[in-house]
């Protein structure tokens, strides 16, 4: 199974700061990852796909970059809606699997 | 509008069966491969299960081989998942999902497992 392992797992960050999150696979995956934001109580939702291609509606404020094992979630301007739990996935290869979540706080 | 929405979920006993629904509208149901994905309170999220658009391929994760039967029906627009022998670690949340990447999830539908 491939594993994903996201860094931090925790984040304390301000409004108006930028921020990185990290996710690196225990082998090449290509750029078979995507992204996805949950606020507590709700449904995940598609932030990125393909490593660094937006899902339609989401702001450009989330990036996304990386190909191979090391991948990264970038959300710069962090304002209070963007403060939620971030996770990463592989779907090159079954089982699809998810990192552990970075929870992201606000200082 | 894509929407996807989850039934069936509720209390059951260990070793009890249960079956969820998720009704999908505003795009063509049958072209795209389904998923579920599960959450257990307080934890990340586990792929359970994979069924491509015509029914013709299903895909388990090894914690539900066996136990859990994904299905679908494309005339109703609807997605099942069949769930045998439930045990106490299959109390999560479960969500219906669009898509290996996943690009739109239901509200989901509670299962709880437990005497």
């Amino acid at each position: 199974d491939i594993q994903m392992t996201q860094s931090p797992s925790s984040l304390s960050a301000s409004v108006g700061d930028r921020v990185t999150i990290t996710c690196r696979a225990s082998q090449g995956i290509s750029n078979y990852v995507a992204w996805f934001q949950q606020k507590p109580g709700k449904a995940p939702k598609s932030l990125i796909y393909g490593a660094s291609s937006l899902q339609s509606g989401v702001p450009s404020k989330f990036s996304g970059s990386g190909s191979g094992t090391d991948f990264t979630l970038t959300i710069s301007s962090l304002q209070p809606e963007d403060f939620a739990t971030y996770y990463c996935q592989q779907y090159i290869d079954y089982p699809l699997t998810f990192g552990q979540g970075t929870r992201l706080e606000i200082k | 509008e894509v929407q996807l929405v989850e039934s069936g979920g509720g209390l059951v006993q260990p070793g009890g069966s249960l079956r969820l629904s998720c009704a999908a509208s505003g795009f063509t149901f049958s072209r795209y491969w389904m998923i579920w994905v599960r959450q257990a309170p307080g934890k990340g999220l586990e792929w359970v299960a994979n069924i491509k658009q015509d029914g013709s391929q299903r895909i388990y994760a090894d914690s539900v081989k066996g136990r859990f039967t994904i299905s679908r029906d494309n005339a109703k627009n609807s997605l099942y998942l069949q769930m045998n022998s439930l045990r106490a670690e299959d109390t999560a949340v479960y969500y219906c999902t669009r898509g290996v990447m996943h690009d739109y999830w239901g509200q989901g539908t509670l299962v709880t497992v437990s005497s």
